[in-house]
């Protein structure tokens, strides 16, 4: 069974730092590219970054670009999110999701999100 | 990057036939990915690809395209497919940006 489960989030002040995690398990993670979408509260989903299987490609939204770093560890079965120079508007639950190997859009299975809130 | 838009809210009588549309200038392009998220619940993929469903999806479920407007049908709605939904593409400008529509609530009354 794929599982995808990510840890990391809280509270953070604005201008902090914060590294998200998401652990895979179910399927071999460094055959697959990996993203982070993103939720803020009451909101719509907004697709954050993401990175091929051997790391090769990376993209992020330009909301995003220049603070956040997404990375991944194939050996770990892991996915991160590197967040800096945190703004309130960053406040989201942030998902882990994997792409399914046909399109760049097609996430077919999602973590259960981890909450970061950017608050004074 | 391009933009893909979505009604806000959409309701249907309980076994009735609902459309859920999704325009944008990527989908002259790319086919939309489809997804159910319920409150408090991870998003989950339900259409993929030119009408694709993935496993344990009900074929109730099904998907069109034709032009810049992506559809989301749901062919005899039930009670648990009260939800909001998401299409998204990839970005048409060529960056590998993935894009997502502003989402919509559907209602089953």
């Amino acid at each position: 069974e794929v599982q995808l489960v990510e840890s990391g989030g809280g509270l953070v002040k604005p201008g902090g730092s914060l590294r998200l995690s998401c652990a895979a398990s179910g399927f071999t993670f460094s055959s697959y590219s990996m993203n982070w979408v993103r939720q803020a509260p009451g909101k719509g989903l907004e697709w954050v970054s993401s990175i091929s299987s051997s790391s090769s490609y990376i993209y992020y939204a330009d909301s995003v670009k220049g603070r956040f770093t997404i990375s991944r560890d194939n050996a770990k079965n892991s996915l991160y999110l590197q967040m800096n120079s945190l703004r309130a508007e960053d406040t989201a639950v942030y998902y882990c999701a994997r792409r399914s190997g046909r399109e760049l859009h097609e996430f077919d299975y999602w973590g259960q999100g981890t909450l970061v809130t950017v608050s004074s | 990057s391009s933009e893909l838009t979505q009604d806000p809210a959409v309701s249907v009588a309980l076994g009735q036939t609902v459309r859920i549309t999704c325009q944008g200038d990527s989908l002259r392009s790319y086919y939309a990915s489809w997804y159910q998220q319920k409150p408090g619940q991870a998003p989950v993929l339900v259409i993929y690809g030119k009408n694709n469903r993935p496993s344990g999806i009900p074929d109730r479920f099904s998907g069109s395209s034709s032009g810049n407007t992506a559809s989301l049908t749901i062919t005899g709605a039930q009670a648990e497919d009260e939800a909001d939904y998401y299409c998204n593409s990839r970005d048409s400008s060529g960056n590998h940006f993935v894009v997502f529509g502003g989402g919509t609530k559907l209602t089953v009354l």
